[in-house]
């Protein structure tokens, strides 16, 4: 089955800076691939999503780059605050309308004021 | 906005009895699904379904059931209690008629067996 591997497993960064996530997928079926955040006792919010039609999409600080060919992507958060400190999920999905989600095993991210 | 509501929110139970975690969501979505979470891993997909009274499985489903008895409501029940399923379980719904591609998830189930 599909396999969600993510790097790095965490960051620590000044506020301000930037970071970037990878993930690599396995199935070359993955269609469509879902970012989530989880803050502690809080549910996971999603964030930004990209299709495999697509190379790039962004959503204000959030920038998402797809390759197909390497079965890559790579999420990138400019301007960091603290209250962006949180795990990020990648995930990938069979579907388009992204029911049945392999995750990725997150990236914690502390953003130090 | 939507709405998955998980209960309890936490939950000790003993090894070989039984635990039924329960799951509402008021947002009119056709599919809910249960996660496991585990220290160091991501979420996996246990049992999911697409409509009430059918449920499929999912990547790990074994030790776990499921039930969805209307469209708002999905147990997750664990008949036997083991340790290893120690972990923090997310309920989680989409809808495939819209269009709109989001999973929505609860806040999550910790369940610790001992």
């Amino acid at each position: 089955g599909e396999q969600v591997e993510q790097l790095p497993s965490s960051l620590i960064v000044q506020e301000g800076a930037s970071v970037l996530i990878n993930c690599s997928y396995t199935d070359s079926a993955s269609v469509y691939f879902p970012w989530y955040k989880q803050e502690p006792g809080k549910r996971l919010q999603f964030i930004i999503d990209i299709r495999s039609n697509m190379e790039r999409k962004q959503n204000q600080r959030l920038t998402l780059l797809f390759d197909k060919k390497t079965k890559h992507l790579s999420l990138h958060i400019t301007a960091t605050q603290p209250g962006d400190s949180a795990i990020y999920f990648c995930s990938a999905s069979i579907g388009n309308m992204g029911y049945k989600l392999t995750f990725g095993t997150g990236t914690s991210l502390l953003v130090d004021p | 906005e939507a709405a998955v509501t998980q209960s309890p929110r936490s939950k000790v139970a003993v090894t070989g009895g039984k635990v039924t975690l329960s799951c509402h969501q008021t947002n009119n979505h056709d599919y809910m699904y249960w996660y496991r979470q585990d220290t160091g891993h991501g979420l996996r997909l246990i049992h999911y379904s697409y409509v009430a009274d059918s449920t499929e499985k999912g990547d790990i489903p074994d030790g776990y059931k499921a039930s969805r008895p209307s469209q708002e409501n999905f147990s997750l029940i664990l008949e036997l209690a083991s340790l290893s399923q120690t972990a923090v379980y997310f309920c989680a719904s989409s809808d495939t008629r819209t269009g709109d591609t989001e999973v929505f998830f609860g806040k999550g189930t910790r369940l610790t067996v001992v």
